[in-house]
């Protein structure tokens, strides 16, 4: 799987949007851009995930630049309970490596009251 | 809820003692399960992949007769940590998913495991 770039902090207000970068410059054709995050002494969890077109769900939107080398991931209002590190991942759909996730070092959010 | 569950949470036991974790896909059949280890302060690592009736898959320098994984039925795998040590103090997480493709991984909540 290709390889992705990641901030390693960044901090936000409560109640405020957050943009959680993500570079994948060597990012092939078939290959998804998946978004998880890690609570504290949690295992991750889903966030959101696509391929070409920007996704919305009810826990984030996830806009994809146009050549797809990044992507952002958008919280609309950041609560306390929002920080945790952010994995932004991506699989091969074509991959005969099974579904397991290649985890680099994500975005540690910090949200301040 | 939760789709994974994963027992127990936390366990401390002695150093040469043998540790069970169990990992069981809650309303879907998972052939595939996945588990990492994570180090404090650090991101997690693939150990191995658990197939159902058959043998696991290990990652590259993980040792398949320390850490005996069991995939006997759709729903439940198992990872034992063979006379561990301090070294293997750990928190252990175990994943799967609905179907091939796509599908998001769902996570269990971890197993923290201290060894003294």
């Amino acid at each position: 799987d290709a390889k992705t770039t990641q901030p390693n902090s960044m901090e936000s207000n409560e109640e405020e949007p957050v943009h959680l970068p993500c570079n994948h410059s060597t990012i092939s054709g078939t290959d998804y851009i998946h978004w998880y995050r890690q609570l504290p002494s949690q295992g991750p969890e889903y966030v959101i995930h696509g391929l070409t077109s920007n996704v919305n769900n009810r826990m984030a939107s996830l806009a994809i630049a146009e050549d797809r080398k990044s992507s952002t991931l958008i919280l609309h209002r950041a609560t306390l309970r929002d920080a945790a590190v952010y994995y932004c991942i991506l699989r091969d759909v074509d991959s005969n490596s099974g579904y397991a996730l290649n985890f680099g070092k994500g975005t540690s959010l910090l949200v301040t009251p | 809820g939760a789709v994974v569950s994963q027992h127990p949470s936390w366990v401390i036991c002695k150093s040469g003692t043998s540790v069970k974790i169990e990992c069981r896909s809650l309303d879907f059949q998972a052939t595939t399960m996945f588990w990492y280890r994570q180090f404090p302060k650090q991101s997690l690592m693939l150990m191995a992949t658990s197939n159902e009736g058959s043998k696991a898959t290990y990652e590259q320098g993980v040792e398949k007769d320390k850490f005996l994984i069991n995939h006997a039925s759709l729903t439940l795998s198992t990872l034992t940590v063979t006379s561990a040590h301090p070294e293997d103090s750990s928190f252990y997480i175990c994943s799967a998913s609905r179907r091939q493709g796509n599908q998001p991984q769902h996570f269990g909540d971890g197993t923290r495991l201290s060894i003294l």
